[in-house]
């Protein structure tokens, strides 16, 4: 199995609609991270926690809100989708005390493709 | 304004040859610079973390170096393969809680 596994994979849905990407993790990492990616605009950060009672905007969070359910596991929400929230989607995950001196290395998901008609 | 900056265009290069993908960035004063290789459907995955007091760091035909005076970091692969073609992304480390910012990538196709 994965270490951090992201459902859907895939989804397409209809403006307005609520949906939510869903990201758990075996990697026993305390932070963990939602990124969007698109086309010649590489990742984008939306929110990041660092533990399961901290949660924090990234670049880009307008039209987002996530919730931090336990330490393995972060959903990521659009609470009324638009077009141009059309993306691919990566949960991300990253160890707070880690054998690379503290340097933050993250460990991906596969990725969510959302299309928003 | 703080901009990290790949080649957007796809570089391409025979088999047998070493890639060169460059990493700018302004504006940032990070503490270390990583690179990710993302290959198509699939999420990023580590490959090679530099920081800035070190000039060079190598894992097998992997080479990167890091010039903080330039405001650049260099990544090398040399004996390339065809199995070597894939978008490579570098990343550094911004603000607070060491988040980490990336470039768009640049895709490499290595040609048998």
């Amino acid at each position: 199995d994965a270490d951090v596994t992201q459902t859907p994979r895939n989804r397409i849905t209809k403006t307005g609609k609520r949906i939510m990407l869903e990201c758990s993790q075996t990697k026993g990492h305390d932070r963990m991270y939602w990124y969007r990616q698109d086309p010649g605009l590489g990742l984008r950060l939306i929110y990041y926690s660092f533990d399961v009672k901290d949660i924090n905007k990234g670049e880009i969070s307008d039209g987002y809100s996530v919730s931090r359910q336990a330490q393995a596991k972060f959903s990521l929400s659009l609470e009324s989708a638009i077009p141009n929230q059309t993306a691919l989607y990566f949960c991300a995950t990253s160890d707070s005390v880690q054998g690379l001196g503290g340097a933050n290395v993250l460990t991906f998901g596969a990725g969510s493709r959302l299309t928003v008609l | 304004s703080q901009k990290i900056e790949q080649n957007s265009e796809a570089l391409n290069i025979q088999e047998g040859k070493t890639a060169t993908l460059t990493c700018n960035y302004t504006n940032y004063s990070p503490a270390y610079l990583q690179w990710y290789r993302q290959d198509p459907g699939r999420g990023p995955v580590f490959l090679l973390l530099i920081r800035e007091n070190e000039k060079e760091k190598r894992k097998e035909r992997l080479k990167v170096t890091f010039d903080t005076t330039l405001k650049q970091s260099l990544f090398h692969i040399t004996a390339s393969q065809p199995a070597d073609s894939a978008t490579y992304l570098c990343a550094l480390v911004s603000g607070g809680y060491n988040k980490l910012i990336f470039g768009a990538g640049t895709r490499l196709a290595v040609h048998p």
